[in-house]
């Protein structure tokens, strides 16, 4: 089943440009994750924020998370090339982790 | 570093065929998982296991099923490959504990014709 929700599904961006995409989910959860992938390096984990967290950073990354909203947000500041890539947001559910469908992110030289 | 493998990248099969996908993990990682992915849809997950011998349906078990003889490897099994399994596969593990990190395999970009 799927829980979460980003948006947009796609947003394209000049380097150098921020670049903040959301998720929504459903349920309560344990906490939330945001994967990043690419065809070079395949689905690969940027940062994990617990429920009872509000904002996380890992370097140029964002993450908070506000429950009473159930809903996240990922900021990418100062984009590079690399970043372009699909983003996905995955909330965990007993041992599971339940997906979003993406978003499709554009970095344009 | 974590590594997970995949037996194959690119597989063509033909309707009706018996399909093995494995997937082998070093981390000594008590959890594994097979996801597939399709445009628009995110992952969905087949099966994991969380032990040896061990294994539960995810949201899309119909049409599969699995198998965990050693720890390290978690093998997906088409027993009747159709084309609406065509899709990418990809296999993941992640420590015994809820809702940790996973770590991903290539993927396997199975095509049923």
């Amino acid at each position: 089943s799927q829980q979460g929700e980003e948006d947009p599904q796609a947003l394209s961006i000049q380097e150098g440009e921020n670049a903040t995409m959301n998720c929504s989910y459903k349920t309560s959860i344990n906490n939330l994750q945001w994967y990043r992938q690419n065809s070079g390096r395949g689905l690969v984990h940027l940062i994990l924020i617990r429920s009872n967290e509000r904002e996380k950073h890992s370097g140029r990354l964002r993450v908070t998370l506000d429950t009473s909203k159930k809903s996240s947000s990922l900021l990418i500041t100062a984009s590079r090339a690399a970043d372009t890539a699909s983003y996905f947001c995955a909330t965990t559910s007993n041992y599971q982790l339940i997906w979003g469908a993406g978003t499709k992110l554009i970095i344009k030289p | 570093d974590v590594k997970v493998t995949q037996s194959s990248r690119y597989l063509v099969k033909r309707t009706g065929e018996k399909v093995f996908l494995e997937c082998v993990q070093d981390m000594d990682h008590e959890n594994m998982f097979w996801y597939r992915q399709d445009p628009g849809l995110g992952l969905r997950l087949i099966y994991f296991s969380y032990d040896v011998k061990m294994k539960e349906k995810g949201d899309i078990p119909e049409g599969y099923s699995v198998s965990r003889e050693k720890k390290e490897r978690f093998s997906l099994i088409l027993e009747s490959a159709s084309t609406n399994q065509t899709s990418m596969y990809l296999c993941a593990s992640s420590f015994w504990t809820s809702g940790s990190e996973q770590y991903f395999g290539p993927g396997t970009r199975l095509t049923v014709t």
